[in-house]
């Protein structure tokens, strides 16, 4: 089934600890997106990619970095940890940035930081 | 700054319509998005617009006003089903999404 997935769907973490977060496409899209998503927010752009090879930073990079290898593969990998990164991560991907093309979103993960 | 408004919650009967709106003012911009989410779950895409005017698809119809910073999500004969946050969020100059906070739903028999 064609779509995006994410690992791990939840995770306890200890402050200070480093952890990566999986994101896969199967859809071809060239362009996959960070997000994180707290109560009382709208999602906030992390990192993003528009094609492979190159990324870029959105709203709330610090803390945060990432990787485009391939069109499939955008790994998030927090260095070290602090509890205000305890939120929802959702990855997603879209065909392009322009026109009509929606975003799909992964299933998301859910991260505490202790 | 860049600020998209939405009502945090509202509360509708079955069977009813109801219209969420969503005010917006960005840097630049390239298109209107509206997706539903669930409690739990991730958001899914609902309606685009770039044009004034209205979209219409099945129950659900999406309205946009850009001279205004203005579209509104208008929902026909409500579901159970329908109980969810409706996200408005808008594509800037810069072809990033910008989202809203997000309207919760929920829907009374």
């Amino acid at each position: 089934i064609a779509g995006i997935t994410q690992a791990p769907t939840s995770q306890i973490l200890a402050a200070g600890r480093r952890m990566t977060l999986r994101c896969t496409q199967d859809m071809r899209h060239n362009a996959m997106y960070w997000y994180r998503q707290d109560l009382g927010l709208g999602l906030r752009l992390i990192h993003y990619s528009n094609t492979a090879g190159t990324t870029g930073k959105g709203e709330v990079p610090d803390g945060y970095s990432v990787s485009r290898a391939n069109t499939d593969d955008f790994p998030l990998t927090l260095a070290s940890a602090v509890p205000s990164q305890t939120s929802v991560y959702f990855c997603a991907s879209s065909d392009s940035t322009g026109g009509d093309n929606e975003q799909f979103f992964g299933p998301g993960t859910r991260l505490t930081v202790l | 700054g860049q600020n998209i408004d939405q009502p945090t919650e509202m509360t509708a009967t079955e069977g009813a319509i109801v219209q969420i709106n969503c005010t917006y003012q960005t840097s630049g911009f390239n298109g209107l998005f509206w997706y539903q989410q669930h409690a739990g779950e991730a958001p899914t895409f609902l309606s685009y617009n770039v044009l004034d005017g209205l979209e219409e698809k099945g129950r659900f119809s999406s309205f946009l006003s850009r001279s205004k910073g203005y579209s509104y999500l208008l929902l026909k004969e409500l579901q159970m089903k329908d109980s969810a946050s409706y996200l408005c969020a808008v594509r800037d100059g810069n072809y990033q999404l910008i989202w809203g906070a997000g309207t919760k739903l929920i829907i009374k028999p």
